[in-house]
């Protein structure tokens, strides 16, 4: 069984200029989670979504966001980008809502400049 | 504010040691408490506890959860250089909102 993906694996932007990053989840598992990892912070979460529907939120500004299609891929944006939006954004699916043995994708890395 | 601490930071031992991790947390409306290793970029998962003095084994690794005291300890025993990797903990509260700590980067020398 094909584990998490996520495209893609590197970018670089600069300042002011929007995101997309894409996750698609192991098949058959519904949920998908969004993390940010930096050094400083940590891993934080950012978001969940199950069956299409935002689930859960963390404590993130506006800019970023995300939605969830009927197969199950997620997408997150980032609008607006900011130096300090540079980090490895990890992706993890579940088979059902709630967070728990989630299995992670290999993360893409943003550099904003 | 909930929080998850995890000590030490950093810790650099021999092949064939046994390491213990420490995690604590404040968190209200506990849920569960998750151990993870991550090696290179995705982390992966090891263990989900939910109820006090219960031991989860898988292999040379254990972890137990202490409720009353708010802190769970994983334990790695005869360390192979394989286990060199960040191991996070996390906590699960019941709004299915998760809260990882900074992780304890784990060194094993051969």
């Amino acid at each position: 069984k094909a584990g998490v993906t996520q495209t893609p694996r590197y970018l670089i932007k600069t300042r002011g200029q929007q995101v997309t990053l894409s996750c698609s989840p192991i098949s058959g598992h519904r949920s998908v989670s969004w993390y940010q990892q930096t050094p400083g912070q940590g891993l934080q979460f950012l978001f969940e979504y199950f069956s299409e529907t935002q689930r859960n939120k963390g404590n993130f500004p506006g800019r970023f966001s995300g939605r969830q299609f009927s197969n199950s891929r997620s997408e997150m944006n980032v609008s607006t980008l900011e130096l300090g939006d540079s980090a490895l954004y990890l992706c993890a699916s579940s088979l059902s809502a709630g967070g728990y043995e989630q299995y992670f994708g290999p993360g893409t890395r943003l550099t904003v400049t | 504010e909930d929080k998850v601490v995890q000590s030490p930071l950093s810790l650099v031992v021999h092949e064939g040691d046994t390491v213990t991790l420490n995690c604590s947390y404040e968190v209200t409306n506990f849920r569960s408490l998750l151990w993870y290793k991550q090696e290179k970029k995705a982390p992966t998962f090891l263990f989900m506890l939910t109820s006090s003095g219960i031991e989860k084994k898988s292999g040379r690794l254990s972890s137990i959860l202490d409720k009353k005291e708010l802190f769970s300890i994983l334990n790695i025993t005869a360390t192979q250089t394989g286990d060199s990797a960040v191991y996070l903990c996390a906590v699960l509260n019941r709004d299915d909102k998760i809260i990882f700590g900074k992780g304890t980067r784990l060194h094993i020398l051969p």
